[in-house]
């Protein structure tokens, strides 16, 4: 089985503040790996996902950027957060499409 | 028109009732759909998969309805600890990502 591994749990940031979240897998080689933010009381919105190492797809243009520097480990950054960057973010990983996705247990962000 | 949609809710049921979402999907090369459940400030978690020929989990039932494209979920005797949002996921069609709706609100009442 697969497991998400991710911290911290929450964090609170100045505005202009960098960012770096991790993410790492744990059960399988070579996953799909995805960054999603989840705004109060709103849907998941996938940010990125990366199919292998150095492999990034964007799907929203934004503040942030992710890195895949290795198989199993999955990075969400941010040179300078803007107030709009706080939310629930979520790291997941897809064995395959007909298993779904495991999440990690997400991180709480509140830019101040 | 979203790629997966559901009725937000709330749905405001008692003890022991039965509640059924539906969730509808544009897709048509959408292969597998599952149901997630996820707790206030919590991470979603998954609840079971969709398969053609239905598929049922204790109090759960789930169904496909690939003419009309629309998935359900069916949760019989509710129970207080049922109480959270029902994600409807359906994978993108290429095998890369899946498809979220917004979630249904479920709140069973003692």
């Amino acid at each position: 089985s697969q497991t998400i591994h991710q911290w911290p749990a929450t964090l609170v940031q100045p505005v202009g503040s960098p960012l770096s979240l991790e993410c790492t897998v744990e059960g399988t080689s070579n996953p799909n790996l995805y960054w999603y933010r989840q705004a109060a009381g709103r849907g998941l919105q996938l940010l990125f996902y990366s199919v292998g190492i150095g492999q990034i797809s964007s799907e929203v243009p934004q503040n942030l950027s992710a890195s895949r520097p290795q198989d199993r480990q999955f990075i969400l950054s941010s040179k300078k957060l803007l107030l709009s960057d706080s939310g629930f973010y979520l790291c997941a990983g897809l064995r395959g499409t007909n298993y779904g996705y495991t999440f990690g247990s997400g991180t709480r962000l509140t830019v101040v | 028109r979203k790629e997966v949609e559901q009725d937000p809710g709330p749905f405001n049921v008692p003890e022991g009732a039965t509640v059924a979402f539906n969730c509808t999907y544009s897709n048509s090369a959408s292969q597998s759909f599952f149901w997630y459940r996820q707790d206030c400030r919590k991470e979603p978690k998954l609840l079971m998969s969709v398969y053609s020929s239905g598929n049922e989990d204790g109090r759960f039932t789930a169904q496909l309805n690939r003419a009309s494209q629309y998935i359900s979920l069916l949760i019989r005797d509710s129970k207080l600890s049922d109480s959270a949002t029902y994600l409807c996921v359906g994978d993108a069609g290429n095998n890369r990502k899946l498809i979220w709706g917004l979630g249904t609100s479920l709140a069973v009442n003692p």
